[in-house]
């Protein structure tokens, strides 16, 4: 079974504010990397993915990747309470298996 | 484009009835998963094809649980009989190929009592 951990929170942040959500992984072989939002009673829904170390941004989102730690972040800049929600980290194993972590819940105070 | 696509979107059963999902994903997207998640955790995968075959299971429970994806397009997921643990929203996800980005359907939401 390969794990996917996330820190389950709840994480608050005030609004305006950087908020960082962190995933490690134990799958070396893992090779693509993603984080979905899941707004309560909905599905999950894509916010990015990310294949190689370093950082990726989009908007106000960047994903920091690590492959040597086998860490994966999230950072929200200018945090808005429509941000408020559960982030999943998801990472696609060496053996080309699709798991998700457990999810950090979000909250941003306005 | 349409998203993939799940129905029912609601279904209660009692416990020790049999329940089928369907899943129709994006067209042309070869990988399909389905995803087990009860309330406050995350996805659990339960069964990943790529077109037809099978490319993980591990976390299927086999006695109780079947899924097929015929032809390598629509998909079920099938149930009998059913337990109360089984009680949870059960997602369905397509990707183009294995290692890019996966889309969720809307989800059905089983309540076994």
């Amino acid at each position: 079974q390969k794990e996917v951990e996330q820190n389950s929170g709840p994480l608050s942040v005030p609004e305006g504010a950087i908020a960082s959500l962190n995933c490690t992984y134990s799958d070396r072989g893992s090779q693509s990397f993603f984080w979905y939002r899941q707004y309560s009673g909905k599905s999950p829904e894509l916010i990015m993915s990310i294949y190689s170390n370093g950082d990726k941004e989009d908007g106000r989102f960047t994903a920091q990747l690590n492959k040597a730690s086998q860490y994966v972040s999230l950072l929200i800049r200018d945090s808005q309470p429509s941000d408020s929600a559960t982030y999943l980290c998801a990472v696609l194993g060496g053996g080309n298996q699709f798991y998700f972590g457990t999810g950090t819940s979000l909250t941003v105070i306005p | 484009e349409a998203g993939v696509a799940q129905s029912p979107r609601y279904k209660i059963i009692e416990k020790r009835q049999s329940v089928a999902f369907w899943c129709n994903p994006i067209s042309g997207h070869a990988t399909l998963y389905w995803y087990q998640q009860i309330l406050g955790q995350g996805p659990k995968l339960l069964i990943q094809f790529q077109n037809n075959g099978v490319v993980d299971d591990s976390q299927l429970p086999k006695d109780r649980f079947s899924a097929e994806r015929l032809k390598g397009v629509d998909s079920t997921l099938k149930i009998q009989p059913a337990k109360l643990e089984d009680s949870a929203v059960y997602l369905c996800a397509s990707s183009f190929m294995v290692g890019t980005e996966a889309f969720f359907g809307q989800g059905t939401r089983l309540t076994v009592v």
